[in-house]
């Protein structure tokens, strides 16, 4: 069963900590992104990569930046969180050409207090 | 830009059919997806479609029309289980390919 993995479904940190989300694909996609999902705001990109060491911004990249240095591996950073970066952040793989849509995952949970 | 707009809930009867609309502003239009989200879980592939007309998969069917810029996901015979949110996502070659997604329709099946 194919899958994306985020390493914690919930996590609590303090405000100015340095805060690290992980995201593994078992399905060799070239595709990975990072959203945030906020009720009546939906689903909004924060940064995607088409390749290895490739990263582009999505639409609210302010206080995040990522990493992926490996085919598999999607790293969300949070540099310094602050309480408005408290969200449920969602993971996703796609093809290069998107043509299946993405395999998301389950999510992780993160209050900042 | 995109603009994606859903209604935000809506409430249905165990066994009766219910469609939830979905209307789009892009630029560069190619293809929409529905995904269905349980609470506290991953959204999953519902349905694609990319030329106009309608698309069945079981109880679940997704129509389009990409001149009016609208679709709808019909969900018939309810089940309980089908309470869930329902995201319209719709890509656009004009946005690195990417999907952009609506804010959902929370939707209550009761008995």
């Amino acid at each position: 069963d194919v899958k994306v993995t985020q390493s914690s479904r919930y996590l609590v940190k303090r405000t100015g900590e340095k805060v690290f989300l992980e995201c593994v694909q078992d399905m060799d996609h070239e595709n990975m992104f990072w959203y945030r999902q906020d009720p009546g705001l939906g689903l909004r990109l924060i940064y995607f990569s088409y390749d290895v060491k490739m990263k582009e911004k999505g639409d609210i990249p302010e206080g995040y930046s990522v990493s992926r240095e490996k085919k598999e591996r999607f790293s969300l950073i949070l540099e310094s969180a602050s309480t408005n970066q408290t969200s449920m952040y969602l993971c996703a793989s796609s093809l290069l050409d998107q043509r299946n849509g993405y395999t998301f995952g389950s999510g992780t949970r993160l209050t900042v207090v | 830009g995109q603009n994606i707009d859903q209604p935000t809930e809506m409430t249905a009867t165990e066994g009766a059919i219910v469609q939830i609309n979905c209307t789009y502003q892009t630029s560069g239009f190619n293809g929409l997806f529905w995904y269905q989200q349980h609470a506290g879980e991953a959204p999953t592939f519902l349905s694609y479609n990319v030329l106009d007309g309608l698309e069945e998969k079981g109880r679940f069917s997704s129509f389009l029309s990409r001149s009016k810029g609208y679709s709808y996901l019909l969900l018939k015979e309810l089940q309980m289980k089908d309470s869930a949110s329902y995201l319209c996502a719709v890509r656009d070659v004009n946005y690195g390919q990417n999907f952009v997604f609506g804010p959902g329709t929370r939707l209550s099946v009761l008995p």
